[in-house]
């Protein structure tokens, strides 16, 4: 099994541009993450997704960033326009209730922003 | 709310020598307490959990309620072992919010 896939693996942008993230999570992970990795920091939860619904979206800066689960299966992450303190590892995990909900996270290899 | 804390960025020890990472959390309430790892240039995974009190590699990790601890132990630290390491939390109440805390390197000295 491929585990989950993310890309980029690296963007460098200049600030005030767009940028959009990709993940796909695990067949039949119905539960999605988007986590906010800084240097040195652990990751921070931007968003989850249960199926197609934003479940829990409290931490999302909702001015600049977005995101998507079209159809329940993969999701996109946005930032527009992005900011210097964007920089960061953008983390996408999934997670699925039929493994005996034992709330283990699968985390993809993350996309690496530096925004110039 | 749900907070975890590692107080330790950095963490040197030398092969053989017993390792401790610690982890203290505040939540009210029954949570499920993870350790994650993440070697270099892998992605982060999971290490243990304390429901399944297991030794996954050696290390174990016992939850202690009263202290609000979850302790990531080894008795023997070996080169591999080296990496970081997240202690996680998970709260009940119908939904799957998993809270990370800051991380600790740990540095295993041959």
């Amino acid at each position: 099994e491929a585990g989950v896939v993310q890309s980029p693996r690296y963007k460098i942008i200049e600030k005030k541009q767009p940028v959009a993230f990709w993940c796909n999570p695990i067949s039949g992970h119905n539960t999605l993450y988007w986590y906010l990795q800084n240097l040195g920091q652990g990751p921070e939860l931007l968003i989850r997704y249960e199926n197609e619904e934003a479940v829990d979206d409290s931490q999302l800066p909702k001015d600049r960033f977005s995101a998507e689960r079209l159809k329940g299966v993969d999701s996109t992450l946005k930032i527009q326009p992005a900011e210097l303190g964007d920089s960061a590892v953008y983390l996408c995990a999934s997670s699925s209730p039929r493994q005996g909900n034992t709330g283990e996270l699968f985390f993809g290899e993350g996309s690496r922003l530096t925004v110039l | 709310a749900q907070r975890v804390t590692q107080p330790e960025k950095l963490l040197s020890v030398f092969k053989g020598a017993p390792v401790e990472l610690k982890c203290n959390y505040s939540y009210s309430g029954s949570p499920e307490l993870f350790w994650y790892v993440q070697y270099s240039r892998q992605r982060l995974q999971l290490l243990l959990r304390h429901i399944s009190r297991e030794s996954i590699k050696g290390f174990t990790a016992d939850l202690n309620k009263g202290e609000t601890s979850f302790h990531l132990k080894k008795p023997f630290a070996q080169e591999e072992d080296s990496a970081m390491y997240y202690c996680a939390l998970r709260g009940f109440g119908g939904y799957q919010k998993v809270t990370f805390g800051t991380g600790t390197k740990l540095q295993v000295i041959p």
